[in-house]
């Protein structure tokens, strides 16, 4: 099937610094991605949906300018959050989606973000 | 609007056991699920899927799961369960097969006792 790679898988950075997550669809194309987040013993929330070449679209109560997306390629989607705080901390969850394989999402691995 | 509720969040069964995992949805739209499974510090794997054709649909690993419109569920079974099938279970809906994002319910941490 599908992969779908993210980097790093785990980081720990302090409070008040900005964090560069990196989704990568290797063996396919994906004209969209999804980025969610996952807090501990809970379920996964969609944070907002990333188009190649377009502005990302944000879900209600995310903030655009603390979670910015860039999907400058059809196989590389980046979602930095600036100024980093604890409340931050969580698993942050790609997905891209494949048009080939009859328009499933294959997820990433997720990244693990510690903010201390 | 769509969403999906997970009845337990924490299921215990016997290796060899039957798994049933429950799942119940609501959607304004005639839905797509999912089941997907997640190990610990690990992305989501999709187990199966329903996209309108049979209601009993086969996954991965033994898993099956039967979409009921009456009763607006899709339950998870696996008529055996192994050591291996200890992970998180998420039921999912979606609008379409898969290019809309997906609505995850709270997951089932599914446990297999030895």
């Amino acid at each position: 099937g599908a992969v779908v790679s993210q980097h790093p898988s785990w980081v720990i950075c302090k409070s008040g610094t900005s964090v560069k997550i990196e989704c990568r669809s290797l063996d396919f194309q994906a004209t969209t991605m999804f980025w969610y987040r996952q807090f501990p013993k809970q379920s996964l929330m969609l944070m907002a949906t990333s188009n190649e070449g377009s502005k990302a679209t944000y879900e209600q109560g995310v903030e655009k300018d603390k979670f910015l997306i860039n999907h400058a390629s059809l196989t590389l989607s980046t979602l930095t959050v600036t100024s980093a705080h604890p409340e931050d901390s969580s698993f942050y969850i790609c997905s891209a989606l494949s048009g080939i394989a009859g328009n499933e999402q294959f997820f990433g691995p997720g990244t693990r973000l510690t903010v201390l | 609007a769509q969403s999906v509720t997970q009845l337990g969040s924490h299921v215990s069964v016997s290796e060899g056991a039957l798994v049933l995992l429950r799942c119940n949805y609501s959607s304004s739209v005639p839905p797509y699920l999912f089941w997907y499974v997640q190990y610990p510090n690990q992305g989501l794997q999709l187990l199966l899927k329903y996209t309108s054709a049979a209601t009993l649909v086969k996954g991965i690993n033994g898993f099956e799961a039967e979409f009921k419109k009456s009763e607006t569920s899709f339950h998870l079974t696996k008529p055996s369960a192994h050591m291996s099938d200890a992970a998180e279970y998420f039921c999912a809906v979606s609008r379409n097969s898969g290019n809309t994002p997906l609505v995850f319910g709270k997951g089932t941490r599914l446990s297999v006792i030895a």
